[in-house]
């Protein structure tokens, strides 16, 4: 089962206002990876994450990856209407090659 | 294009009837997973290849699903006997040599059983 924890769920937010959402695991990962899914389509990479403390921005998103290894947070800033969908986080072992996903954050902009 | 691309991109089946699906990863990569997701959930990893060889399966990956990349190229995914808790979509990412962190995904293939 997945060991990722993500949250919010859901949000439901006004164009041009910030988004944070996060992941956090009870496991060490050596990578943070942070997809974006439309109804239908395949996960869209946005963001990949190598180092611990590492901040790296894909034009109005910022990824981090947290210090203990085992969290990382996506911002959005001054969010637009393309950017509803689902976020997903993914994670990996030092072991495997395998990703672990978050359950995704839904995010909606109200009109 | 360049992306990861698949085929179908829907099926419908009867329950115990056999589906293939087809997966061509962007041709410079040697990786190719398999993840099946369900509403409202991440993908779940199916299993991997490293050029023609599976490496990893995961237990999800009953006797009735087998998968096989036969030149390193394109891969297929085959489920005999389908169930309706087969009902999905099957996801195929690939990913370049070395580390194989940054999976690129295909659209999908959206696996609904009647």
């Amino acid at each position: 089962g997945q060991q990722l924890n993500q949250s919010p769920q859901s949000m439901f937010i006004q164009e041009g206002e910030d988004v944070s959402m996060n992941c956090t695991s009870s496991s060490i990962f050596n990578t943070w990876l942070w997809y974006k899914q439309d109804p239908g389509e395949g996960p869209v990479l946005l963001i990949a994450l190598y180092k611990a403390g590492e901040l790296t921005s894909n034009g109005r998103l910022t990824a981090q990856f947290g210090i203990t290894r085992k969290d990382s947070f996506l911002n959005i800033s001054a969010s637009i209407p393309s950017d509803v969908g689902i976020y997903f986080c993914a994670g990996r072992l030092d072991s495997n090659y395998q990703l672990i996903w978050g359950a995704g954050t839904k995010l909606i902009i109200k009109p | 294009d360049t992306g990861v691309s698949q085929d179908p991109r829907h099926k419908i089946t009867k329950r115990g009837q056999n589906v293939t699906f087809r997966c061509d990863p962007i041709s410079e990569h040697n990786r190719l997973y398999w993840y099946r997701q369900t509403l409202g959930q991440g993908p779940e990893f199916l299993t991997y290849f490293q050029n023609e060889a599976q490496l990893e399966k995961s237990r999800l990956l009953s006797d009735r699903f087998s998968a096989e990349r036969p030149k390193g190229s394109f891969s297929t995914l085959e489920i005999q006997r389908t169930e309706q808790g087969d009902s999905a979509m099957y996801l195929c990412a690939s990913s370049p040599a070395g580390t194989g962190n940054e999976q690129y995904f295909g659209p999908g293939t959206r696996l609904t059983v009647t």
